[in-house]
Formats: structure tokens, sequence, C-alpha cells
């Protein structure tokens, strides 16, 4: 199995702040890496899928970065509604795996 | 929109059966592949497995002898069955639509369900 290794695994950030999550798989997975936003009682909720591609609908400040084992999610200009854990998950091959998650506060 | 709802009893005996069923709205479950994703307690989530549109399925080996997946076409639903569960089973079950498009997304998810293994 692909061992997804996801950090930190929370992070305290201001309203206005730059933040990054990264995401490292123990093989290459070329470009086969989604972010999810999830809230409390809910879903995940698709960000970003291959790597790089912003899903329709998501605000332009989430951004994702990265190809092979190291990936980042960065999110330019955090904005209240974007507390929230996060997740990465690889769909390079089955088993498929996710991150620890990423929970973000406010500081 | 797509939306996808679980549903199914919140509470399941030891060595039985644990049943689910996800009932998807806004896309026609026979033109999509469907995955069950489930978050124990303190744990990572994990993918239990698929059903491709083509009616073939994929699972995690871990879970392979006990997980079955299947599609009801006619009320637009798919459903997972777990058997001989135990307390390790107990967790919040997703259903999902996917893996699809290039990148073999997970792009529309319910909102889940709790099911607690216990006598």
């Amino acid at each position: 199995d692909i061992q997804m290794t996801q950090s930190p695994s929370s992070l305290s950030a201001s309203v206005g702040d730059r933040v990054t999550i990264t995401c490292r798989a123990s093989q290459s997975i070329s470009s086969y890496l989604n972010w999810y936003q999830q809230k409390p009682g809910k879903g995940p909720q698709l960000l970003i899928y291959g790597a790089s591609s912003l899903q329709s609908g998501v605000p332009s400040r989430f951004s994702g970065s990265g190809s092979g084992t190291d990936f980042t999610l960065t999110i330019s200009s955090l904005q209240p509604e974007d507390f929230a854990t996060y997740y990465c998950l690889q769909t390079y091959s089955t088993p498929y795996t996710f991150g620890q998650g990423t929970k973000l506060e406010i500081k | 929109q797509v939306q996808l709802q679980e549903s199914g009893p919140g509470l399941v005996k030891p060595s039985e059966t644990l049943s689910l069923t996800c009932t998807v709205s806004g896309a026609s479950i026979s033109s999509y592949s469907w995955t069950w994703i489930r978050q124990a307690p303190g744990k990572k989530l994990e993918w239990i497995g698929y059903i491709y549109y083509s009616g073939s399925t994929y699972y995690n080996p871990s879970l392979q002898s006990r997980v079955t997946v299947s599609v009801d076409t006619s009320k637009n639903q798919f459903s997972l069955k777990l058997s001989s569960v135990t307390a390790a089973d107990t967790a919040v079950y997703y259903c999902a639509r996917g893996p699809g498009g290039s990148h073999f997304t997970l792009d529309y998810w319910g909102q889940g369900t709790l099911v607690t293994v216990s006598s």
C-alpha cells in the first residue's frame, strides 16, 4: 500500500494568513493526488484534483502543486470559512489511501 | 446538483452483517463508479472499495473477504455489506461518487453515517 504522510497535523493561523499543508507519498504517484476540506458533521468536499486542478466552484485562493511524491496545498489568504480539516487522497493505485488530516484552527 | 445520502442501522451486533445504502440524486447511478469510505474514531480515512460503472468491484485487501458493494439501478442506489463485524468496524461510513475523470477523483461525498458495533 502507498503510505501518505500529511503535515502538520494541526495548524493555528489568522484570517488573511497564507497557509501551506504538505503531503508526501511513500512512492511516486505521478499527479494522482486530491485535496479535500471537511467541516464537522459534513462529508469531505473536493478542492483540488490531479494535484493542481481546481474543482469547479472552489475559490481561487486554494491552489495545489507537486508531482511524484511531494505535494502542497496552499491557501493564499485565509477566510473565516476555511477553518476546517484538510485531507489528501492518492488515487494512483488501489487501495486508495489518505493522509491523516490537518486541522486548521483560528489563532 | 449531485447529492448522496447514506442510510442504515446505527447499531449492529458483533458477528452480524452491517448493511448501508447510499441514495444518489442528480446523477445516474449507471453512468459512474461509486465508492465507500470509512473513518474509525481517531483513525485515518480508509477506502473500503468501489463498484465500477460496468459492474466490476474493487475492494481493500484488508476487508476483501467480508465486503460486498452492489448497485440497484431501479432505485438509483448502491449498497455496502460488511459481514462478521467487530468493534473495530465502528466508524463513520461515507459514500462517494467515483473514481472518475482522468485522475480517478472522488468528487461528491455524502455526509456520513455513524455505525457502532456493540452488543
